[in-house]
């Protein structure tokens, strides 16, 4: 089976910086997404890790390890536009991906 | 360039009615995924299509049906619509091997009474 895992919430204040951790098992893959997502609305892409490593892109940094079967998202200079949910999700191959539960960012002044 | 279209954006039906929901993919992309989303919960991948073929499919029953154009948009159907159906579908473009991930529609919230 497929297994994703994120936690269901955090809360950070304004200014801060927050790690959302995601762990993997999956039958196979490609890649790893992060996805943000605001209420009523469409996940937009973040960032996508194919090796190991940290990828940053501003404000927010994303880091993969395969063999362990690890990612995090890192926000820093947190603004309360971030405040939404982060979806963690994995690439299988042939173009498929599959989506962990996601976690909603509360975002304190 | 057009980024992902779906209609209608929220819809109310009975149980036991069935219903389609439609998507128009972005520009150049071949490749039409769809989601089911709960509330508070991640996207459920019901299936994919590329090129007008099935090309993968979740662990939803047969009373999830698609079809995908020679244009690339795509329907996705449900019969015997069940309370527990009630979610935002989402449909997802992409291009085959491309690693932007999916572009999603702002999708359509089904409500079943």
């Amino acid at each position: 089976g497929q297994n994703i895992d994120q936690p269901t919430e955090m809360t950070a204040t304004e200014g801060a910086i927050v790690q959302i951790n995601c762990t993997y098992q999956t039958s196979g893959f490609n890649g790893l997404f992060w996805y943000q997502q605001h209420a009523g609305e469409a996940p937009t892409f973040l960032s996508y890790n194919v090796l190991d490593g940290l990828e940053e892109k501003g404000r927010f940094s994303s880091f993969l390890s395969r063999s362990k079967g690890y990612s995090y998202l890192l926000l820093k200079e947190l603004q309360m536009k971030d405040s939404a949910s982060y979806l963690c999700a994995v690439s299988l191959g042939g173009d498929k991906i599959i989506f962990g539960k996601g976690t909603r960012l509360h975002i304190l002044p | 360039e057009t980024g992902v279209t779906q209609s209608p954006t929220h819809l109310i039906k009975t149980r036991g009615q069935q219903v389609t929901l439609r998507c128009s993919s972005q520009s150049g992309h071949n490749t039409v995924s769809w989601y089911q989303q709960a509330l508070g919960q991640g996207p459920q991948f019901i299936f994919q299509y590329y090129r007008e073929e099935e090309n993968g499919r979740g662990n939803f029953p047969p009373r999830f049906s698609g079809l995908q154009f020679p244009n690339y948009s795509s329907e996705l159907n449900v019969n015997a619509l069940e309370l527990d159906d009630s979610a935002l579908y989402l449909c997802a473009s992409s291009l085959v091997a491309g690693a932007d991930g999916y572009t999603f529609g702002s999708g359509t919230r089904l409500t079943v009474v």
